[in-house]
């Protein structure tokens, strides 16, 4: 059964970069029926959808962040990872990853991890 | 973007008592190639990750009691709680996975 876990700073400055990671454990990231998510949740704010990406790396990204974000995985780890440049209070939120089923096209998100929270403050 | 918007935003239910919650998508997630609407449920109960309830609207995940049940089409979806039991206390969100961005509605907080 599927397990993410995300880790990473709890508290990032503003202007500077967020970086977590997603750990995937109990089955391999590069399965060609999975897709690997981020998700954000701000306090007050319904869920974003940041970003997926396949083993292969293809990546989709929300365009309202597009400009500012990145996912990356590392099959040999099980792991990917976001990177979110130049943040502000606005990105401020519990962060989660999780795996979305499809094949070939994207589906539902289903395990989540337990998220993490990220605060950005100086 | 497709916006989802879920009714009521909040609501308070008496234990033993049906549950509805309404989503509203701002085009159709049917895909015509399939016939299937590219729509997911999740609960949310408090300092929990969302948990995936229903997916293409109406297949229910494993392990989620039968009390609860998804219908619509289209536009219009909702999901039902036949008996609410103090579990289901929680935040309820519709999600639709037709198009990118991938969107969610704003939640309904139900309550007993």
């Amino acid at each position: 059964q599927l397990q993410l876990r995300e880790s990473g700073p709890g508290l990032v400055r503003p202007w500077e970069t967020l970086s977590l990671t997603c750990t995937v454990s109990g089955g391999p990231i590069n399965s060609v029926s999975h897709y690997w998510g981020w998700i954000r949740q701000s306090p007050g704010t319904r869920l974003e959808w940041i970003g997926s990406i396949f083993h292969s790396g293809t990546t989709y990204y929300n365009p309202s962040l597009q400009s500012r974000v990145t996912i990356s995985v590392d099959t040999s780890k099980n792991q990917f990872f976001l990177k979110l440049t130049s943040v502000t209070d606005a990105d401020t939120a519990v962060y989660f990853c999780a795996s979305h089923l499809g094949f070939g096209e994207i589906w539902w998100l289903d395990p989540w991890g337990q998220g993490t929270l990220v605060t950005v403050s100086s | 973007d497709i916006v989802m918007t879920q009714s009521p935003d909040a609501l308070a239910v008496s234990l033993g008592e049906r549950a509805t919650i309404d989503c509203r998508s701002s085009q159709s997630v049917l895909y015509s190639s399939n016939n299937k609407n590219y729509l997911a449920w999740y609960q949310q109960r408090p300092g929990q990750p969302p948990k995936l309830l229903f997916y293409w609207a109406s297949t229910r995940q494993s392990g989620v009691p039968d009390r609860f049940s998804g219908s619509g089409s289209g536009t219009d979806f909702t999901l039902t709680i036949s008996s609410l039991q103090a579990e289901d206390v929680a935040i309820y969100y519709c999600q639709q996975y037709y198009g990118t961005p991938y969107t969610f509605g704003q939640g309904t907080r139900l309550e007993i």
